[in-house]
C-alpha cells in the first residue's frame, strides 16, 4: 500500500543531542513537508521541499535542518539549537498539482 | 492575528447530536478548504475537501464554505463515539505550496 512511513514513533533525547527523524514515501509525490504539532497550536510548518535537492524554510525553521537527496526521503534533524524540541512531528506529502496533503503517523520526540 | 482561527474546545456532546465545527480566516486568496480528522497519537487524515464557496456532503458529514464571510463549517449528523477526535481545518491558495491549519477542535462524543 502507498503511504508515508515515519520513524521512530517515539524518541527520547538528552539536552544537547541532535536527533534525526525519518520520513519515507512511496506515493511518488513531488512535495514533502515537516510540521510540528503542540497542544492547542495546530500544525506549524518547519520546512518543505518541492523537488529533489531543493527545500525552503517554513514558519519555525530555527533549530531544524533537512535534506532532500531522493524523491522518496525527507529526513528532519532536530539540532541542539532548538530550544523547545519536545513535540509531535508530522511528515506530509502531496503531488505537484494537488492541494491535499497525505500525512504519516507522526514521531513523538521528548527531551529529557 | 492568525491567518486561520479555530476554537480548540474541547467540545463534548451526547451520542446522536449534531455537531458544528467552525473556522474563520483572513486571507481572501484561499481557494481550497479541507477538514482533517486526527485521532490521538495518529497523523491527520483527510475528511472533506471543498473548492471555493458552497456545500459538500459525504454521508454524515457536510462541509460549508462562505467566502464572503471568510467562514467555513463542518457539520456531523448523528454523532458517534467513534467521531471523538481532533478536527483540523486547513486551507490553501490556488497553486500554493503552503497549507495553513487551524488549531484544531477536540471533540468528545459521549455514549
Amino acid at each position: 500500500d502507498g503511504g508515508i512511513t515515519q520513524s521512530p514513533k517515539y524518541l527520547f533525547r538528552k539536552e544537547g543531542q541532535n536527533v534525526t527523524l525519518s520520513c519515507e514515501q512511496n506515493l511518488n509525490h513531488d512535495a514533502m513537508y515537516w510540521y510540528r504539532q503542540d497542544p492547542g497550536q495546530g500544525l506549524r510548518l518547519i520546512y518543505y521541499s518541492q523537488i529533489v535537492n531543493d527545500f525552503q524554510k517554513g514558519d519555525i525553521a530555527e533549530g531544524y535542518s533537512v535534506s532532500r537527496e531522493k524523491k522518496e526521503s525527507f529526513p528532519l534533524t532536530v539540532t541542539s539549537a532548538q530550544k523547545n524540541p519536545t513535540a509531535f512531528y508530522l511528515c506530509a506529502s502531496k503531488s505537484g498539482g494537488a492541494n491535499v496533503l497525505t500525512f504519516g503517523a507522526g514521531s513523538r520526540l521528548t527531551v529529557l | 492575528q492568525k491567518e486561520v482561527e479555530q476554537d480548540p474546545g474541547p467540545l463534548s456532546v451526547p451520542e446522536g447530536a449534531i455537531v458544528s465545527l467552525n473556522c474563520t480566516y483572513s486571507n481572501s486568496a484561499f481557494q481550497y478548504f479541507m477538514w482533517y480528522r486526527q485521532y490521538s497519537r495518529k497523523g491527520p487524515e483527510l475528511l472533506m475537501y471543498t473548492y471555493s464557496s458552497g456545500n459538500k456532503e459525504d454521508g454524515r458529514f457536510t462541509a460549508q464554505v462562505d467566502k464572503s464571510s471568510k467562514y467555513i463549517s463542518l457539520f456531523i449528523r448523528d454523532s458517534q463515539p467513534s467521531d471523538s477526535a481532533t478536527y483540523l481545518c486547513a486551507m490553501t491558495t490556488d497553486g500554493g505550496f503552503k497549507t495553513i491549519f487551524g488549531a484544531g477542535t477536540r471533540l468528545f462524543v459521549k455514549a
